[in-house]
């Protein structure tokens, strides 16, 4: 069992949904939680940061963690064609030396 | 935001060549830096973890000698792909840690795309 599940799409939305983005992790140490975006041919970009559990917004995206369920989501309201790209989920814990372990990415493709 | 430049962003070489990858913090030092192989539609897969002043700490199944990673300054880690085979192209991607973060966020450089003939 990877420590870190990501369903890798590709997931196809219209212009405007609200998408919906999980993983579910193994490892109970961990207490830092990360999504990042990465268009093709670059490198992520940090998008939401978060510690422990509860939920974080920022503009149209919002992160929840849940850890008794060992579950994270983001959530894009309002989506755009440019939101289209990869979705990694990431996540580390004092366990490890922090070492940040990846969720394999999910594929996002936002129809106009 | 922390900045981590990657230079260069594209390189072809032909096969036996040594190709050298840069990676730098541009606003922040970092102890810790991380290289990375992406194959198309593929995650992140870590190669090797740089801690600055020592040697390397690679993944299993990375061959040290063929990918040689130093990290000489609190600003910059380099990768070299030594005696290159086309099997080695791939896109590489490094990602720092700011000095005193124990978070485990990082930032990432825009990548390079390795090409071998």
């Amino acid at each position: 069992q990877k420590e870190v599940e990501q369903d890798p799409g590709p997931l196809s939305v219209p212009e405007g949904a609200i998408v919906s983005l999980n993983c579910t992790y193994s490892n109970s140490a961990f207490q830092y939680f990360m999504w990042y975006r990465q268009y093709s041919r670059k490198g992520p970009e940090l998008l939401m940061y978060t510690y422990s559990s509860g939920n974080k917004e920022d503009g149209r995206f919002t992160a929840q963690v849940d850890k008794s369920s060992k579950y994270i989501s983001l959530f894009i309201r309002d989506s755009q064609p440019s939101d289209s790209a990869t979705y990694l989920c990431a996540m580390s814990g004092r366990t490890g030396g922090f070492k940040t372990i990846f969720g394999a990415g999910t594929r996002l493709f936002v129809k106009a | 935001g922390a900045v981590v430049s990657q230079h260069p962003s594209r390189v072809i070489c032909k096969s036996g060549t040594s190709v050298k990858i840069e990676c730098r913090s541009l606003d922040f030092q970092a102890t810790t830096m991380f290289w990375y192989r992406q194959f198309p539609k593929q995650s992140l897969m870590l190669m090797a973890t740089s801690n600055e002043g020592s040697k390397a700490t690679y993944e299993q199944g990375v061959e040290k000698d063929k990918f040689l990673i130093n990290h000489a300054s609190l600003t910059l880690s380099t990768l070299t792909v030594t005696s290159a085979h086309p099997e080695d192209s791939s896109f590489y991607i490094c990602s720092a840690r700011p000095r005193g973060e124990n978070t485990g966020e990082l930032f990432f450089g825009e990548g390079s795309r390795l090409t071998v003939l």
